[in-house]
């Protein structure tokens, strides 16, 4: 069936360096993604969307790339701080979906002072 | 302006007892989604609900499990007959206008209930 996929499971920084997590899609009808964090113990927190006509969104510290041509998404997070170890998870809705987000897997950063 | 709300945030069963799990929505948003978490896993859809009414119950289970989201108080998620596989998170979202108008539409997360069946 339709899944959001993430290829890495865990990431471990060290503070200030760049952080790429990557998110592979498979329903080319997606047009709205969102990237999420969790941390232990609480709700999702929205980071950044973008949607499919665009292939690059900026935020504060954070981008988010997309390449529809293969059905990839990433999160960039730079200078990463130890504030930002969690879960982190990519999501899409789109087509007849709209409302219902489809979660990927979700991949656990940690940064190391 | 508070933030989803739900309660309990913990709550435990034995199995074949009934679980109610409550999620107010933000003020001023009339739609309501629950999401199922199970450990290291990512939210997997159950239901979307407006006030009185189901819009999309795909990712709901058929049988013991049933939502509503009446016109007065909170969106119920109903578990009738636990079992161990029922042990999960829940999540509740909420946001402000009609998904099927607007995709591009934030979906704001409670804390979760964290649902445990012995």
């Amino acid at each position: 069936g339709e899944s959001v996929g993430l290829h890495l499971p865990t990431l471990s920084v060290q503070e200030g360096d760049n952080s790429i997590i990557n998110c592979a899609y498979s329903n080319s009808a997606s047009d709205y993604f969102i990237w999420y964090k969790q941390e232990s113990g609480k709700g999702p927190q929205f980071i950044i969307d973008i949607r499919s006509n665009m292939d690059k969104r900026q935020g504060q510290r954070v981008t988010v790339l997309l390449n529809k041509t293969v059905k990839h998404l990433s999160l960039q997070i730079a200078a990463t701080q130890p504030g930002d170890s969690a879960v982190y998870f990519c999501a899409e809705t789109g087509g007849t979906s709209y409302g219902k987000l489809t979660f990927g897997q979700g991949t656990i950063l940690t940064v190391h002072p | 302006n508070a933030g989803v709300m739900q309660n309990p945030r913990h709550l435990v069963r034995r199995r074949g007892q009934e679980a109610r799990l409550r999620c107010s929505p933000m003020k001023g948003h009339s739609h309501v989604y629950w999401y199922r978490q199970l450990p290291e896993e990512g939210l997997k859809f159950m239901v979307y609900l407006q006030k009185e009414n189901i819009i999309d119950e795909s990712g709901m289970p058929k049988e013991r499990f049933s939502a509503e989201f009446p016109k007065e108080g909170p969106s119920i998620l109903r578990i009738q007959q636990v079992v161990r596989g029922d042990s999960a998170a829940y999540f509740c979202a909420s946001s402000p206008q009609a998904a099927r108008t607007s995709a591009y539409n934030e979906q704001f997360f409670g804390p979760g209930t964290r649902l445990t069946v012995l």
